[in-house]
């Protein structure tokens, strides 16, 4: 069954300085790979997702993430974090050659931004 | 443009109380449905999903149930609630894409706080 690791509960990174959320899946096959941003209270909101083809996959509000596969990786990053960014961020497989075919989420990794 | 709505967005029940929460979809057909629910530290737990009007799928057994009496409406129930029931209840869909629903975008609604006293 496809899975997802999101290793990291809690990050704490300074406004300004760079980004890396990590997450391993589990996956026989090449994955549908999403990421989702969740403010408080809020719904999920999604950031970019991954198909095929190029394996940096550039996203809202200044994310990108990298698929590799040797790895089984689909790492979230980017280069100038803003305070507005602090939330949970999720880490999501899809599960195929289903009908009833759905995202599979890791647990999430909360990013505080400090200034 | 399609949109979601679900309701109520807090409720505090107590134990062995009934439930229902309700979520429409507007702007699209024949959507997949789901509930996920969201416990601290637990990430986003698949609870129900839907493929078409009556078609409900499990994911978990456990003290809810999920119905779709119409295309757009997917409603979770309980009939008596338990303190484990606790959490936030988010509603969602994706788009129906020529025969398959892989890799389309899951869009979510705001979700529903559940406290059972």
């Amino acid at each position: 069954a496809q899975s997802v690791t999101q290793p990291d509960i809690h990050i704490t990174v300074s406004e300004g300085a760079s980004l890396e959320l990590r997450c391993n899946y589990s996956y026989g096959a090449t994955p549908y790979l999403f990421w989702y941003v969740q403010s408080p209270g809020q719904g999920l909101q999604l950031l970019l997702k991954y198909f095929s083809g190029d394996t940096l996959v550039q996203g809202i509000k200044g994310f990108e993430a990298e698929f590799k596969r040797s790895q089984s990786s689909f790492n979230l990053r980017k280069p100038s974090v803003h305070w507005s960014d602090a939330a949970e961020y999720f880490c999501a497989v899809d599960r195929l050659n289903q009908a009833g075919t759905a995202l599979i989420f890791g647990k999430g990794t909360t990013l505080s931004v400090s200034s | 443009s399609q949109t979601i709505h679900q309701w109520p967005a807090t409720l505090v029940q107590p134990v062995g109380s009934p439930l229902s929460l309700e979520c429409t979809v507007e702007g699209t057909s024949n959507p997949n449905l789901y509930w996920y629910r969201q416990a601290a530290g637990r990430g986003l737990q698949l609870l129900f999903y839907s493929v078409g009007i009556g078609q409900i799928s499990s994911e978990v057994p456990q003290n809810l149930s999920a119905s779709r009496p119409q295309d757009r409406q997917f409603i979770l129930s309980s009939k008596k609630l338990l303190l484990s029931d606790s959490g936030f209840y988010l509603c969602a869909w994706r788009a129906y894409r020529t025969g398959i629903y892989s890799g389309n975008t899951i869009y979510f609604g705001e979700g529903s706080w559940l406290t059972v006293v």
